[in-house]
């Protein structure tokens, strides 16, 4: 079965700092990975996402995140974050475009101006 | 604006009782899906649906059901609610075209069961 593990809870980074939030994944095939975030009182909206090609994917707001197959890892990246990146952040997996979604836990970012 | 609707907003029920939420969407999107978010334990799916008149068991179905008549419309039915089951719901839809697994979430359905 798929699941999806984040290695942080909570981080609390001051601003500028840089951010590395980690994703693990099961699934024996091919996937289709994710990061979605929710801001505070929003919907959750997609970040990024890796279908194929590139493992270096970047998404909105200068976020990005590489794809290992090796680690089945999905670490989401930036290099310097802003007060507004405050928010939840979930890695998510799917095995094909007509496979069910998965998320992880979440990690919880705070960002202190 | 086309997008995903889901009603009640909030609702607080009894322990017992039957309750349906609501999520309808304009996108003509074939897949849909009912996750509920719990803190620290993320979004979870509940049941999804890849077509019309098709649903599945997703990772927490217990005391949940689903229906998919029409492409439109997905509603989840708690037919006893229990206090477990206080939680926010979420309805997504996606196009799940080959390389189109995006999906696109309600603003959500906030239930309290007492």
């Amino acid at each position: 079965a798929q699941s999806v593990s984040q290695h942080n809870h909570h981080v609390i980074l001051s601003e500028a700092a840089s951010l590395e939030l980690g994703c693990n994944y099961s699934y024996g095939g091919t996937v289709n990975l994710f990061w979605y975030v929710q801001y505070p009182g929003q919907h959750l909206q997609l970040l990024l996402k890796y279908f194929s090609g590139d493992p270096l994917v970047k998404g909105i707001k200068g976020f990005e995140a590489e794809f290992i197959k090796s680690k089945f890892s999905f670490n989401l990246r930036k290099p310097s974050v802003q007060w507004s990146d405050t928010a939840e952040y979930f890695c998510a997996v799917s095995g094909t475009s007509y496979d069910k979604v998965i998320f992880g836990p979440g990690t919880s970012l705070s960002v202190i101006p | 604006i086309a997008g995903i609707t889901q009603a009640p907003t909030s609702q607080i029920l009894a322990a017992g009782r039957r309750m349906t939420l609501r999520c309808t969407q304009d996108m003509r999107h074939n897949a849909m899906y009912w996750y509920r978010q719990d803190l620290g334990l993320g979004l979870r799916l509940i049941h999804y649906s890849n077509t019309a008149g098709t649903t599945g068991k997703g990772e927490v179905p217990d005391g949940y059901s689903v229906s998919r008549a029409n492409t439109d419309d997905f509603p989840l039915t708690l037919a006893s609610a229990v206090p477990s089951q206080t939680s926010v719901y979420f309805c997504a839809s996606s196009s799940n075209r080959a390389g189109a697994n995006v999906l696109t979430f309600g603003a959500g359905s906030r239930l309290t069961v007492l």
